[in-house]
């Protein structure tokens, strides 16, 4: 199975603020990487398909970079309602694998 | 609008049976593959299943092959995952997930794209 080290686990930001989210493939997984955000009670939500495409509707301050190993995520101005647990997901390769989720918090 | 609705969740014992079901509306059901995902309780998401248009292509993931059955009625719209034997470590939110567009899926399969709100799925004695 081709395993998903996303880092860091957590952290704390303030509003306005730019984050960054890696994640990081046991193997080449091309661009075949999606970004999810979940908050408590709903369901989760793709931003990011095919490692940096926005999906239609997603705010463009959410960009994904990389190919191969090596996944970013970036919100260039951290918004009240980005509070959240972000993910990534591997589907180059059966299993389909997540990351083990950031969890961005208020500072 | 997409909306894909999950029922069937509930307490259930080890080793007891259980059937999820999601009804999909506001898109042409036929024309996408359908994955299942959960997540445990304080734990991350996990893919589950994924099934393809025509049901021709299903994959599991290993904690619940031969266990779990995922299965599609194209006329009524529905997905479904019929839970046997479940265990323990099978409590989470089940979500139901429609696969990307056909162009953005690789060697056959379709990654999550939009998700229903999830069914609880409780096993214990």
């Amino acid at each position: 199975d081709i395993q998903m080290t996303q880092s860091p686990s957590s952290l704390s930001a303030s509003v306005g603020d730019r984050v960054t989210i890696t994640c990081q493939a046991s193997q080449d997984i091309n661009i075949y990487l999606n970004w999810y955000q979940r908050k408590p009670g709903r369901a989760p939500n793709l931003l990011i398909y095919d490692a940096s495409n926005l999906k239609t509707g997603v705010p463009s301050r959410f960009s994904g970079s990389g190919s191969g190993t090596d996944f970013t995520l970036t919100i260039s101005s951290l918004q009240p309602e980005d509070f959240a647990t972000y993910y990534c997901l591997q589907y180059e390769n059966l299993p389909l694998t997540f990351g083990g989720g950031t969890k961005v918090e208020i500072k | 609008e997409v909306q894909l609705v999950e029922s069937g969740g509930g307490l259930v014992q080890p080793g007891g049976s259980l059937r999820l079901s999601c009804a999909d509306s506001g898109f042409t059901f036929s024309n996408y593959g359908m994955n299942w995902v959960r997540q445990a309780p304080g734990k991350g998401l996990e893919w589950v299943s994924y099934i393809s248009r025509g049901s021709i292509a299903i994959y599991y993931a290993d904690s619940v092959k031969g266990r779990f059955t995922i299965s599609r009625d194209n006329a009524k719209n529905s997905l479904y995952l019929q839970m046997n034997s479940v265990r323990v470590e099978d409590t989470a939110v089940y979500f139901c997930a429609r696969g990307t567009p056909p162009r953005y899926c690789t060697n056959g399969v379709c990654p999550p794209d939009d998700w229903g709100q999830g069914t609880l799925v409780i096993v214990s004695s």
